[in-house]
């Protein structure tokens, strides 16, 4: 089965980049996700991308795809404190509505 | 309403009792998820609904549990004979499903803890 990925915890400096990654194993992957999860909050769709892809820039989200080894980054530029959450990355195999979700990377922003 | 709203956003019940939990999705949505996110783990999906058609029930772990969608709207998640590893956060989402991408809009959750 299919099988997601992701480091747990990340900790930057507010203002630096930060980088969070994901593994995925299904290579009929369709679409890639990246949710984000505020404490006591839903899941809030931050950006997605097509599998045809290889980069994805929106605003200070910038989405990085290597299809060949099936790794997935999400940058983010400026890290506020705000950003800190967990980071959930998640696939769509080709055929299938559902998503599958990694375990999250809580991103901790010191100020 | 504006989001996914779902009820109750806590659940406190005994080993053996059964609970329902509630989904109100976005008006117009056609599909229907419900996810478990268990304490430390990613969202494992338990159920999809499209429409008029069978539900995907390919995610339910066992036979205790049971969703349904009324009138394609407003979905119920039944969970019979609780048990501890059952505690949870179970989170309801729904799409438009139109086209190949669809972005699904998630609910609060419900944490329902066994004691």
């Amino acid at each position: 089965g299919e099988d997601v990925e992701q480091s747990l915890f990340l900790s930057v400096r507010e203002g630096d980049s930060s980088v969070i990654n994901c593994t995925y194993t299904d290579s009929s992957s369709t679409y890639l996700y990246w949710y984000k999860q505020e404490p006591g909050a839903g899941l809030q769709l931050l950006t997605y991308i097509f599998s045809n892809m290889d980069m994805k820039q929106d605003q200070r989200l910038t989405v990085l795809l290597n299809k060949k080894d099936k790794h997935l980054s999400l940058r983010i530029a400026d890290t506020q404190t705000g950003d800190s959450a967990i980071y959930f990355c998640a696939e769509r195999e080709a055929g299938r509505r559902a998503l599958t979700f990694g375990s999250g990377t809580r991103l901790q922003v010191q100020p | 309403g504006a989001g996914v709203s779902q009820s109750p956003s806590n659940k406190v019940t005994e080993k053996g009792k059964d609970v329902e939990l509630r989904c109100d999705p976005i008006s117009g949505h056609t599909a229907l998820y419900w996810y478990r996110q268990s304490l430390g783990q990613g969202l494992e999906f338990l159920i999809y609904f499209q429409g008029n058609s069978a539900p995907d029930k390919s995610g339910l772990p066992s036979d205790r549990f049971s969703a349904e969608r009324t009138g394609g709207s407003v979905s119920t998640l039944t969970i019979q004979r609780t048990q501890q590893e059952d505690s949870a956060v179970y989170l309801c989402a729904s799409s438009l499903s139109t086209g190949q991408q669809e972005t699904q809009y998630f609910g609060p959750g419900t944490r329902l803890l066994v004691l």
